[in-house]
């Protein structure tokens, strides 16, 4: 059974560029959640995304930042117009759809972005 | 807001040495993780503790939650090198218990 997947695991981006990060979760697992690293700092909770659903955006930047978990396909979370303080490790995690089942999340390996 | 605070900041000790890291907080959480973090990887799940007083061991590693559910403590034994990593703790509250709240961690060192 496949963890979570994220790709890239690098990513160097020009300042203005937008930055689209990927995460696949774990089979059976239905819901997701973005975690940001920034140097120095603990993991930050983002964004949280059942499919088609965004239930909780509380950590997420007002602006440039958006989140999606389609249907189909992958979640992703984009960066429009990226700055350099934008730059720091993306986590995903997922866990299983059922009440309480929260804390059973597995987080992927992370996107390094890096803007340059 | 809910702070996490980890110590030690930094360990360095030798294999084969016992050692106990520390997750401390003011608040109340509902449950609590303990994850190990390796260079350029995700957090890996260790344990997760929800019972106030609750105390879990995983072959060497004892985790335990405190009674009034603000603490938390990880303790191994006969430390090896492959122990070696970044230690987080991370709460989950109430209804909110998908938004965990991490430390900052602690940088273990397990010196052969």
């Amino acid at each position: 059974n496949a963890g979570v997947m994220q790709n890239p695991r690098h990513l160097v981006r020009r300042r203005g560029q937008e930055a689209r990060l990927r995460c696949s979760p774990m089979k059976g697992h239905s819901h997701v959640y973005w975690y940001r690293q920034l140097p120095e700092e603990g993991l930050k909770f983002m964004v949280y995304l059942q499919k088609e659903n965004i239930i909780d955006e509380s950590g997420m930047p007002k602006e440039r930042f958006s989140a999606e978990f389609p249907k189909e396909g992958p979640s992703i979370l984009r960066i429009q117009q990226v700055v350099r303080g934008d730059s720091a490790a993306y986590f995903c995690a997922s866990s299983p759809p059922g009440r309480g089942r929260e804390t059973e999340a597995f987080f992927g390996q992370g996107t390094r972005l890096t803007v340059v | 807001t809910q702070l996490l605070e980890q110590s030690p900041q930094f360990l360095s000790i030798q294999e084969g040495e016992n050692l106990t890291v520390y997750c401390n907080s003011s608040s109340v959480f509902s449950s609590l993780q303990w994850y190990r973090q390796e260079p350029g990887e995700g957090p890996v799940l260790l344990v997760t503790v929800v019972t106030g007083g609750e105390v879990k061991k995983l072959k060497r590693l004892t985790f335990q939650f405190g009674d009034a559910r603000k603490d938390s403590s990880l303790h191994i034994t006969a430390a090896q090198p492959g122990d070696t990593g970044l230690y987080l703790c991370a709460g989950g509250s109430g209804g909110s218990n998908y938004k965990l709240t991490f430390g900052k961690g602690t940088l273990l060192t397990v010196n052969p």
